[in-house]
């Protein structure tokens, strides 16, 4: 069984521009999670889609946004990058099934360089 | 505040030294438990988890966590440490209610073999 996909692997921005992350969840899982591990700033949660509706969101600005597509698969976009969004990006996906709803399995991560 | 707790940033052991690293956490509701490990540059895999029962969970790679609801604690241990266990260490939590599905992390432990 296949795992969480995650593309590109790395990218470098520069300050001010776009970027589009892109996840696909285990097969049959259905919620998909966005978080940053920022140095020094450890592991925060940033977004939580199900179902393709936002469920959740931490305590980021808005120019951070995503969303889920009917195949579950999810984008994750920030706006206006600054230099502090560098970061690995980590997607996890968690089933539907009541026995396994709230596990969630990563991605290997985007690495985000903003110049 | 609700807050998950790692005691001990860095670690470091002998391989074939037993292991124990510290997870307390703060909440109101016992949350669901969980360990994570991150190889450097990768993602996160998950190593076991506790969501009720038997107080001593079973994970992979030889890794085993007991549940203390008296000291709110989730520490993971293995009886003999390989090389290839070096890597960093995030316990996680789901609150029951409240938490949105978000996974909230402890500041991670890095754990360092010897040989």
């Amino acid at each position: 069984e296949a795992g969480v996909t995650q593309s590109p692997t790395h990218l470098i921005k520069t300050r001010g521009q776009q970027v589009t992350l892109r996840c696909s969840p285990i097969s049959g899982h259905t919620s998909v999670y966005w978080y940053q591990q920022a140095l020094g700033l450890g592991l925060q949660f940033l977004l939580w889609y199900d179902e393709g509706e936002e469920r959740n969101r931490g305590n980021f600005p808005p120019r951070f946004s995503g969303r889920q597509f009917p195949n579950y698969s999810s984008e994750l976009n920030v706006n206006a990058l600054e230099l502090e969004d560098s970061a690995l990006y980590l997607c996890a996906s968690s089933s539907s099934r009541d026995s396994d709803r709230d596990t969630q399995y990563f991605g290997p991560g985007t690495r985000l360089t903003v110049l | 505040a609700q807050s998950v707790t790692q005691p001990d940033i860095h670690i470091t052991v002998s391989e074939g030294a037993s292991l124990e690293l510290r997870c307390n956490y703060s909440y109101g509701a016992t949350p669901y438990l969980f360990w994570y490990v991150q190889s450097p540059g990768q993602g996160l895999q998950l190593l076991l988890k506790y969501f009720s029962g038997d107080t001593l969970v079973q994970g992979i790679k030889g890794f085993e966590a007991e549940f203390k609801r008296s000291q709110s604690s989730f520490n993971l241990r293995k009886p003999s440490v390989h090389w290839s266990d070096a890597a960093e260490y995030f316990c996680a939590v789901v609150p029951l209610t409240g938490g949105g599905n978000k996974l909230t992390f402890g500041t991670g432990t890095q754990l360092k073999v010897e040989l």
